[in-house]
């Protein structure tokens, strides 16, 4: 299964409200998740089963979607949230990701 | 707090096997609900999930990867480690450990919950 995130890139301000997207190759129900990733950092787990925010993430990322279409949504944009992020499913093996969107400052 | 520590090489010739381990800190590896997980991720690019194993010994492997690796788990010193043989430049990248959580086990559905920081892995001569 492939996993195509749109945009690569995007650039943003401190604020803003940014929407991430994913597609998948074939309907995956809700097997979907969203990791954060900073430089030189192992990637964060965000988003699990496509709506359930993990434990100790701040409550303005937000993820919705099922089926093929998914979406990860980040109300406020903090410093520190400038970051990669990846969508990955589950649904199948192996597990696959997405290619990642760069959110940079604007 | 459950950590994970990747260690193994950092220099690797090419057609010879790359091993890496992976300690867990602050636990147990025998869970229930949980696999243990290899991902690597080449230099600028995105991230690939080469296996998995339960503490069981029960594996599965990427098809693309599949002829060349091995994974395997140490109970006894909460460890599970990677054999990835024949290696080349394109095997070149940052190798991560990470626990796989079950968390809907009656249809299957997982996340990497939890990562090691990382261990970068260069093949070359």
């Amino acid at each position: 299964i492939q996993m195509t995130q749109s945009p690569s890139s995007l650039s943003a301000s401190v604020g803003d409200r940014v929407t991430i997207t994913c597609r998948a190759s074939q309907s995956i129900s809700r097997y979907s998740n969203w990791y954060q990733q900073k430089p030189g950092k192992a990637p964060k787990l965000l988003i699990y089963g496509g709506t359930s925010l993990q434990s100790g993430v701040p409550s303005r990322f937000s993820g919705s979607g099922s089926g093929t279409n998914f979406t990860l949504t980040i109300s406020s944009l903090q410093p520190e949230d400038f970051a990669t992020y990846y969508c990955q499913e589950t649904y199948s093996t192996p597990p696959t990701f997405g290619g990642g969107t760069k959110v940079e400052i604007k | 707090q459950l950590q994970l520590h990747e260690s193994g090489p950092g220099l690797v010739k090419p057609s010879e096997t790359l091993s890496l381990t992976c300690t867990v800190s602050g636990g147990s590896i025998s869970g229930t609900n949980y696999y243990w997980a290899w991902i690597r991720q080449p230099p600028g690019k995105g991230l690939e999930w080469i296996g998995s194993i339960y503490y069981s010994g029960s594996d599965y492997y990427n098809p693309s990867l599949k002829s060349r690796v091995t994974i395997s788990v140490d109970t006894s010193k909460n460890q599970f480690s990677l054999k990835l043989s024949a290696v080349t430049a394109a095997d070149t990248a940052v190798y991560y450990c990470a626990r796989t959580y079950y968390y809907d086990t009656s249809d299957g559905r997982s996340c990497f919950d939890l990562w090691g920081q990382g261990t970068t892995v260069t093949v070359s001569s």
